[in-house]
C-alpha cells in the first residue's frame, strides 16, 4: 500500500532539546493526524488537523497542516525522557465513508536524560 | 473518550489453528479497520468495514477474513494460522468526517 514520506527515520537527542519531524506526499490530503506509539502498545492520537494552514498545539507538541495540503510537521519542545517512542503521521485522501488513511513510515525518537 | 478494546494483548497459537481476534468500540463509529504492523513495513491494512455486515479488502487480505455482525464489534479471523502471520495486530475505528482514527492497544500474535 501507499505510504507517506516521513523524516527523519530516527532521532537521538538530549533531554531539553526541541524536535521536529515532517511528512510529505505527492497527494493532497484533507486530514492530517499525528500519533505516538510506545513499544508493545497501540498508537495514541496526539494531534488532528483538518484545514490547510491549521496550526494546533497539545502541550509541548505543535503540528501544522501544510498550506499546499501535501505536508505536515510535528514539533516537540523541551523534550523529556517519556517522549521516547515512534511517531507517525497519517493522511486522508479525498473524502467519503469508505476512505482509508495512508500512514507515514514513522520516526523513532530516543531522548537521553 | 473513544475506547477501542482488543480482547487479547498476547496470543500464542499453533500453525493451522483457527484464530479469532476481537475488537469492540464504544463510540458508535461506522468504520472499523484491522491492520498488521511489522518492523520495517509499517502499518498495513488487512480489511475494513464501513457498516454492519459490510467489508472491504485492504492491501493484504490473503489468509484473513472478517466479521461485522454488530456495529460495535469487528472480528479478524485467521482461518489456518501460519508462521508468517506472527505480527502485531491493531484494530481501529473512525467516524471519518472531521474526526480522527482511534486505535486499540494491539494484539501481539505469535504463531509457532
Amino acid at each position: 500500500g501507499q505510504q507517506l514520506n516521513q523524516s527523519p527515520q530516527s532521532m537521538f537527542i538530549q533531554e531539553g532539546e526541541d524536535v521536529s519531524m515532517n511528512c510529505t506526499s505527492s497527494s493532497i490530503f484533507n486530514t492530517w493526524l499525528w500519533y505516538k506509539q510506545d513499544p508493545g502498545e497501540g498508537p495514541v492520537l496526539l494531534i488532528a488537523l483538518y484545514k490547510a494552514g491549521e496550526l494546533t498545539s497539545n502541550g509541548r507538541l505543535t503540528a501544522q497542516f501544510g498550506i499546499t495540503r501535501k505536508d505536515s510537521f510535528l514539533n516537540i519542545s523541551a523534550s523529556i525522557p517519556s517522549d521516547v517512542g515512534i511517531y507517525f503521521c497519517a493522511g486522508q485522501v479525498g473524502g467519503g465513508a469508505t476512505n482509508k488513511l495512508i500512514f507515514g513510515t514513522g520516526t523513532l525518537l530516543a531522548v537521553q536524560p | 473518550d473513544v475506547k477501542v478494546t482488543q480482547s487479547s494483548r498476547y496470543l500464542v497459537k499453533r500453525t493451522g489453528e483457527k484464530v479469532f481476534l476481537e475488537c469492540v468500540q464504544d463510540m458508535d463509529h461506522e468504520n472499523m479497520f484491522w491492520y498488521r504492523q511489522d518492523p520495517g513495513l509499517g502499518l498495513r491494512l488487512i480489511y475494513f468495514s464501513y457498516d454492519v455486515k459490510m467489508k472491504e479488502k485492504g492491501d493484504i487480505p490473503e489468509g484473513y477474513s472478517v466479521s461485522r455482525e454488530k456495529k460495535e464489534r469487528f472480528s479478524l479471523i485467521l482461518e489456518s494460522a501460519s508462521t508468517n502471520q506472527t505480527s502485531m495486530y491493531l484494530c481501529a475505528s473512525w467516524r471519518v468526517y472531521n474526526s480522527p482514527l482511534h486505535f486499540g492497544n494491539g494484539t501481539r500474535l505469535t504463531v509457532t
